[in-house]
This record gives C-alpha cells, structure tokens and sequence, in this order.
C-alpha cells in the first residue's frame, strides 16, 4: 500500500515561513490525485486548509500554499502566528488501492 | 453553513456492537462522497469506511472490512456507520466527513464533524 512520509515535527518562530514536507514514491504524477493537507488543533477536528495539491479552501489565509512535484508534496506557512500550531496531515487518495484515503503520520508545528 | 454531528460513540465491551450517526446539514447531501476517519488516542488519522452520494459504491479499510459497515439515508441526510465484533484496537474518536466530491470516496475531506467517542473495553 502507498505510504506517506511527514517529519514528525517542526519548529518555527513567529513571523518566519513553515515549510512541512510529506514524500512518497512519485507523488507528483497524475497516477495520484493530488494531495490534501489538515490542520488538527488539539481537541478539535482536523479543517482542510489545502486541497489538490495547491487550492485553498474558502476562509483558509493566504499564508497556507501548497505545491507537490517529485517523490514531496510540501505545506508552506508564510508569516507563521501562534495560531498555526498544531499537527498537520498530508492526504492522498490512491484510487487503485483498497485502502483509499492514506494518511502521513502528522507533523506537530511548534511555535517559538 | 455545512454542519456534521456525530453521534452512538460510547463504552462497549469487546465483540460488542455500536452504531454511529451523521447527521448532515448545509449543503445537498447526495451530491457527496462521505467517509468515517478515526483517530486512536494520541495517535494520527486513519481512514474507515467511505460511501458515494448515491449510496451505490462502499468502501472499507482491511482493518475492518467484514466488521464495519457503511451506509446512508439521503432522505434524512444522515450517514450511519454499523460497526460489530469490536476489539480494543477499534478505540478511537471517529469523525465524519464530507467528500470533496460525489464519486467514490470524494478524494478527500472538505469538512469534518467534532468526532464522537467509542471505547472498547471490559
């Protein structure tokens, strides 16, 4: 099955650009239909805040891109604030696998 | 505005069985995939189960095909999700979420509800 691969966590202080990467094996091709990133507070339910590799949903600040290419799919924060921190998912949908949604392991975004 | 509430999550005893809910709202209900994801405690996201709008294809993770069962009621915009022969390893909070479109299993999830609770224990 298709795997996923976030660091588990990275550090950043207020106001710098968060990069969070997620790599698997030819990500960027079509054979994979984009990639879809989540932000999970604690206590909360994850909120979409990229889709497709590099849409962002309604409401979601242009502080968040994303761009996949190659074997990595990457998240980017610009102008990082308290408020980003939390754990982040990179998503993918294998359409060929009996297990469809994959998920990396989560990197928890710290904030100096 | 799209709202999802679960609910059914609780205590059973392992090789029990529960049935969770979705109740839906704010947007056409058919017109989407939906999917149960669980989240073990302190642990990341897994996918479950996932349902085409039209209710016609199911899908279901190995961990659970043959215990879990996914369906829903366009008519009453409710998502439901069948799950027997529990084990402890089924502990999680299980959330719903709309699919970012109809067919399969939408792809991805544009919106999540805030999870109900099922804990597996003697």
């Amino acid at each position: 099955s298709y795997v996923l691969t976030q660091p588990p966590s990275v550090s950043v202080a207020p106001g710098k650009t968060a990069r969070i990467t997620c790599g698997g094996n030819n990500i960027g091709s079509k054979s994979v239909h984009g990639v879809h990133w989540y932000q999970q507070k604690p206590g909360q339910a994850p909120v979409l805040v990229v889709y497709d590799d590099s849409d962002r949903p309604s409401g979601i600040p242009e502080r968040f891109s994303g761009s996949n290419s190659g074997n990595t799919a990457t998240l980017t924060i610009s102008r990082v604030e308290a408020g980003d921190e939390a754990d982040y998912y990179c998503q993918v949908w294998d359409s060929i696998s009996e297990n469809p949604w994959v998920f990396g392991g989560g990197t928890k975004l710290t904030v100096l | 505005e799209v709202q999802l509430l679960e609910s059914g999550g609780g205590l059973v005893q392992p090789g029990g069985s529960l049935r969770l809910s979705c109740a839906a709202s704010g947007f056409t209900f058919s017109s989407y995939a939906m999917n149960w994801v669980r989240q073990a405690p302190g642990k990341g996201l897994e996918w479950v189960s996932g349902i085409s709008g039209s209710g016609g294809s199911t899908y279901h993770a190995d961990s659970v095909k043959g215990r879990f069962t996914i369906s829903r009621d366009n008519s009453k915009n409710t998502l439901y999700l069948q799950m027997n022969s529990l084990t402890d390893e089924d502990t999680a909070v299980y959330y719903c979420a709309k699919g970012l479109a109809a067919g399969g299993t939408g792809r991805g999830g544009e919106y999540w509800g805030q999870g109900t609770l099922v804990t597996v224990s003697s």
